[in-house]
């Protein structure tokens, strides 16, 4: 089983949809939870982290859920500026600054 | 965040000869990683690069394979030695700075080994 598993995608929204992406990571003593953005043929760049509490950026939301292990991110009113692979983080526990990435989820959105 | 610039951007190089990648920052960070992006995949962390000390290398990935330096906070170099076509890879450093667990990554280089 991988370490942080996610959608496979893709995901093909139209323009104004919602939509919603999942991870579940397996390490329960993980601390940190990140989503970053990748386009193609260029490095993933910071989304954002994500908290226990939940976190709002404009149209992105990220949820966390340690007691299932579970992370969502939440992109509302989709843009075709929003196409490309979302990636699950996770930063292992115990002080080392390991990142655990997933496979990515792509996104397409078509007008 | 931080600037991070890395060369080569990209390369095409023969089997069984060596590619040193360099990774510069615009500020002195405590950590710097490298890692490799396989095609269609996604990414896997070689090794930290330590300042001052050798490498730690994730399980799969040996000094001797990719050597890395880091003579200063701001500076580091991977090498991808004796290159056979499964290296064909992307290979991207990151940073993060002090005091944070967030990463930042350079632009990469794309490594083709014919």
């Amino acid at each position: 089983r991988k370490e942080v598993e996610q959608d496979p995608g893709p995901f093909n929204v139209p323009e104004g949809a919602t939509v919603a992406f999942n991870c579940t990571y397996s390490n329960s003593a993980s601390q940190s939870f990140f989503w970053y953005r990748q386009d193609c043929r260029k490095e993933p760049k910071l989304l954002m982290s994500v908290y226990s509490s939940g976190n709002e950026d404009g149209r992105f939301t990220a949820q966390l859920n340690r007691a299932s292990q579970y992370i969502s991110l939440l992109i509302r009113d989709s843009k075709l500026s929003d196409s490309a692979t979302y990636l699950c983080v996770v930063n292992r526990s115990g002080g080392y600054n390991k990142l655990i990435f997933g496979a990515g989820t792509r996104l397409a959105v078509h007008p | 965040s931080a600037v991070i610039s890395q060369k080569p951007s990209r390369d095409i190089c023969q089997r069984g000869t060596s590619l040193t990648i360099q990774c510069q920052v615009d500020s002195q960070v405590t950590m710097m990683f490298w890692y490799r992006q396989q095609p269609g995949q996604s990414l896997t962390l070689i090794a930290t690069a330590n300042q001052g000390s050798e490498a730690t290398y994730e399980s799969g990935f040996v000094i001797d394979k990719f050597p890395i330096s880091r003579p200063n906070l701001t500076f580091s170099t991977l090498t991808v030695s004796n290159m056979s076509p499964e290296d064909s890879s992307i290979y991207l450093c990151s940073v993060a700075l002090t005091g944070t667990d967030t990463q930042y990554f350079g632009p990469g280089t794309r490594l083709t080994v014919l």
